[in-house]
């Protein structure tokens, strides 16, 4: 089965440091979503991005986080500097937009789980 | 604005019984998506079933069915023959179109009694 490929699975960092985090979309898929999820909050989206262009960032807070594609096969996430409150799981979905198909649903990657300390 | 709501933080049911899981939903869209995800201990989001708001007929996936109530605007998930292995969250999503972003609900944890 096709995957969606994030790393790292774990990141522990200390308050300030720059977190980067990877992300290999499935082959084919047009689409890449960046969630973050934390108990109090569930599932947020913080960005996304169509034929590799960024078309919605607006859950994002802009002052410390930005988020690439450099290209088809790879979409990072950063955070400089990182804070406590940053800590989440994020997570990379990717799929196919419906002007190619109607679309089934996100494939979603393991995640990522940062700590900030 | 959309949004999704999942009223049962926690169900529990027993193993091979039957168990309903409730979302509710708002949107002023005319075409969307509703989806059930399954998240395990190892946090791998997993996509369970999907409905097409445009399709009158309940989508099934073996075990797991819906109940869309397209004007009460309602997406209850149903898990026939319950097994050890859906012990899991359980999340309800609303997507506008296919695979534009998705509003999840805050999830239903289910527990799978022996």
């Amino acid at each position: 089965d096709a995957r969606v490929t994030q790393t790292p699975r774990h990141k522990v960092t200390e308050m300030g440091q720059e977190v980067t985090m990877r992300c290999q979309p499935i082959l084919g898929h047009n689409t890449v979503f960046w969630y973050r999820q934390t108990m109090m909050q569930g599932l947020e989206l913080l960005a996304y991005f169509r034929n590799r262009a960024p078309l919605d960032d607006s859950g994002m807070p802009k002052d410390r986080f930005s988020a690439e594609m450099p290209d088809a096969t790879l979409a990072t996430l950063k955070i400089q500097p990182s804070e406590p409150r940053d800590s989440a799981v994020y997570f990379c979905a990717s799929g196919l937009s419906r002007d190619r198909v109607r679309g089934y649903g996100y494939t979603f990657g393991s995640g990522t789980r940062l700590t900030v300390v | 604005a959309q949004t999704v709501t999942q009223s049962q933080p926690e169900m529990s049911v027993q193993e091979a019984e039957t168990v309903t899981l409730s979302c509710t939903y708002d949107t002023s869209e005319s075409d969307y998506y509703l989806f059930w995800y399954k998240q395990p201990p190892s946090r791998q989001m997993i996509l369970v079933i999907r409905q097409e708001a445009y399709k009158q007929q309940n989508a099934t996936e073996n075990r797991f069915s819906v109940n869309f109530q397209k004007a009460a605007k309602s997406f209850s998930l149903k898990i026939s023959d319950s097994q050890l292995g859906d012990a899991a969250m359980y999340f309800c999503a609303l997507g506008r179109g296919g695979s534009e972003k998705l509003v999840f609900g805050k999830g239903t944890k289910l527990t799978v009694n022996p």
